[in-house]
């Protein structure tokens, strides 16, 4: 069964800085790989989506990365803002039929004004 | 367009009674999936619908829990004889096609938090 693990499960940066958040799993054959946002008390948001071809994908402040053959994905976020403060979840789908997702537990970051 | 919204927001039971749990899924989407957040854990995936094939019911942690989708649209969550451990956060996404590998994005609802005391 596939795992996948977050660290640090906690970060606290000021404001303007750049922070790396990682993932990782075990089992190198994913289709692709998607990295989350949870605001407190609220559902899921998608933010980067990277195909298993991809090396990396951006959007806005955020970069993520892919590296199958280690089972790694980071999260970069540039100039962290305070609304950048949320819970952060990576995951990625079953391998067989894709049907089921698999989440890490989530980095859950604090930006301070 | 409207995203996913889930019903009730919250839900407090006693333990040993059945709860319903609702979600609508985005106009459109034919795969709609369910999952668990428990307090300090990821999601757990529970079930998932595509289309009118039959579901994915791997999941689903016991017999007390099942789900319907009714006219490939708006799902229904059952939990019969709640107990404690089934207090969490229930977490419905829908996708435009449920293609396989999921290789698209999934939109989630706010979720429904359950209490069972």
């Amino acid at each position: 069964k596939q795992e996948v693990t977050q660290i640090p499960a906690a970060l606290s940066v000021p404001e303007g800085e750049n922070l790396v958040l990682n993932c990782s799993f075990t089992d190198s054959a994913i289709y692709n790989l998607q990295w989350f946002r949870q605001d407190p008390g609220k559902g899921l948001t998608s933010l980067l989506l990277i195909q298993s071809s991809q090396r990396e994908q951006t959007s806005g402040r955020l970069n993520a990365s892919l590296d199958k053959s280690s089972g790694r994905s980071t999260l970069y976020i540039a100039a962290s803002q305070p609304g950048d403060s949320a819970t952060y979840l990576c995951a990625v789908p079953e391998s067989n039929t894709g049907n089921q997702f698999y989440f890490g537990t989530g980095t859950s970051l604090t930006v301070i004004p | 367009g409207a995203g996913v919204s889930q019903s009730p927001s919250n839900k407090v039971t006693e333990k040993g009674k059945d709860v319903e749990l609702r979600c609508d899924p985005i106009s459109g989407h034919t795969a709609l999936y369910w999952y668990r957040q428990s307090l300090g854990q990821g999601l757990e995936f529970l079930i998932y619908f595509q289309g009118n094939s039959a579901p994915d019911k791997s999941g689903l942690p016991s017999d007390r829990f099942s789900a319907e989708r009714t006219g490939g649209s708006v799902s229904t969550l059952t939990i019969q004889r709640t107990q404690q451990e089934d207090s969490a956060v229930y977490l419905c996404a829908s996708s435009l096609a449920g293609l396989a590998g999921g290789g698209e994005t999934q939109y989630f609802g706010p979720g429904t938090r359950l209490l069972v005391l």
